[in-house]
């Protein structure tokens, strides 16, 4: 079946410094890839995707690179600020599961200090 | 933007009572989604639900859960007997009948079961 791991939090920044949150998958077909944000009190919001091979995504400054040949989606971004503190999940969604079903990681916790 | 809203944000009930979770999908989508993420884990997907009939479900959605589109904009979650390890962040999302759609959330409702 489907799954996504990502790396444990929280993690803690200094405002400026540079962000990696580490994602991988495993998937049966060819997945479309996807970060997702939430901050405090809220609910998922789209952060970006790739749909296919090689693909990046990149929405706010944060990117991410669809690798195939290592099965990952490692999210990053060069200079974070405090407002970028929130959780970030990882997910893919299988063309081959009906309506887009999306499997989540387990979320990144990111804290941004000033 | 139009946005998933979802009612109420925070559900108290007691084990064994019916709740249901209420959500109004963006006006234009076509599918429609709950997940769930119990306090700490994972997002877990729950049903997907097209063309007013459930397209995929998960484990998770056992014979207590069931989903109904009453009218033309609300999208509901029933739990039928409520169970202490129902207590979660219950999720709606909703998209587009294009392949590869990205899932738009609302921002939960977190049902605590007493």
């Amino acid at each position: 079946g489907n799954s996504v791991t990502q790396m444990e939090g929280p993690v803690t920044l200094s405002e400026e410094a540079f962000l990696t949150i580490n994602c991988t998958y495993t998937a049966t077909g060819y997945p479309s890839l996807f970060w997702y944000v939430q901050y405090p009190g809220e609910g998922l919001q789209l952060l970006l995707k790739a749909t296919k091979a090689d693909d990046k995504g990149s929405n706010k400054g944060f990117e991410a690179t669809y690798r195939k040949e290592t099965t990952s989606f490692h999210l990053e971004k060069g200079s974070v600020q405090v407002s970028d503190s929130a959780v970030y999940f990882c997910a893919l969604s299988d063309l081959e599961n009906a309506g887009n079903m999306l499997t989540f990681g387990g979320g990144t916790r990111l804290m941004v200090k000033p | 933007e139009p946005e998933v809203t979802q009612t109420p944000s925070h559900q108290v009930t007691q084990m064994g009572q019916e709740v249901i979770l209420r959500c109004v999908p963006i006006s234009n989508h076509l599918y429609f989604y709950w997940y769930r993420q119990i306090l700490g884990q994972k997002v877990e997907f729950l049903v997907s639900f097209y063309n007013n009939e459930i397209s995929e479900k998960s484990e998770i959605f056992d014979d207590q859960f069931s989903v109904e589109r009453p009218d033309g904009s609300n999208f509901t979650l029933k739990i039928r007997s409520t169970k202490l390890e129902d207590s979660a962040m219950y999720f709606c999302a909703s998209s587009g009948l294009q392949p590869k759609s990205p899932l738009h959330f609302g921002n939960g409702t977190r049902l605590t079961v007493t």
